[in-house]
């Protein structure tokens, strides 16, 4: 079974930093791009970032790029992102995805429960 | 920049009624597009992918069609289990996805 398990989230404020990082198992880690989805309250499914199986291509969000760092350690099944400058409107419950191929070219299947973040004074 | 329009915002919709939810792309996606239901506090669910293919476990009842731009999601038969929000997304602008904003299916 596919299992995706965010942590690292939390209430911070503005213009700090905080680290997710998300735990895979049920399937082999290294085979697929992964990826950061968030939600806003109230809003819908915003692609964050994503990583390809070998780390050689990287995507970011117009909304995040420059402020958050996407990055994975195969041998730990692990995949992190690092939010810096972290603004208001960062603040949503942010999900890891599994690609369905190795690439960031590809769609997704399985999502995480999601780890939320507030950034707020 | 591609933007994925869901329509109708909310659907009430009667057990046992058929449901049509529509998702329309800015620009040609061919095929690549994906149906997700979503669940208070749960994972997103992938229902479909390649506009038509039922992922995994997904029951028959639920359907995909379309291409280009213009896609719909059919559930034949809703079942209490299916009040949710439904997502589209297209995987055709890589390396980002764009979604849609939900389709709310409630009890009528």
């Amino acid at each position: 079974e596919v299992q995706l398990v965010e942590s690292g989230g939390g209430l911070v404020q503005p213009g700090r930093s905080l680290r997710l990082s998300c735990v895979a198992s049920g399937f082999t880690f290294d085979d697929y791009a992964m990826h950061w989805v968030r939600q806003a309250p109230g809003k819908g499914l915003e692609w964050v970032s994503g990583i390809a199986w070998n780390s050689g291509s990287i995507g970011y969000a117009d909304s995040v790029k420059g402020r958050f760092t996407i990055s994975r350690d195969n041998a730990k099944n692990s995949l992190y992102l690092q939010m810096n400058s972290l603004r208001p409107e960062d603040t949503a419950l942010y999900f890891c995805v599994k690609g369905t191929v190795p690439t960031t070219r590809g769609g997704s299947d399985y999502w995480g429960q999601g780890t939320r973040v507030t950034v707020s004074p | 920049e591609m933007v994925m329009t869901q329509s109708p915002a909310t659907l009430s919709v009667s057990p046992g009624e058929r449901a049509t939810l529509s998702c329309r792309a800015s620009q040609s996606i061919s095929t690549n597009l994906a149906w997700y239901q979503h669940k208070p506090g749960q994972a997103p669910r992938l229902l479909i992918y390649g506009a038509s293919t039922r992922a995994t476990g997904i029951p028959a009842r639920f359907s995909g069609s379309g291409s280009g731009t213009e896609f719909t999601l059919t559930i034949s038969s809703l079942q209490s289990e299916d009040f949710a929000v439904y997502y589209c997304q297209e995987y055709n602008t890589w390396p980002r996805w764009m979604f849609g904003q939900g389709t709310k299916v409630e009890i009528k």
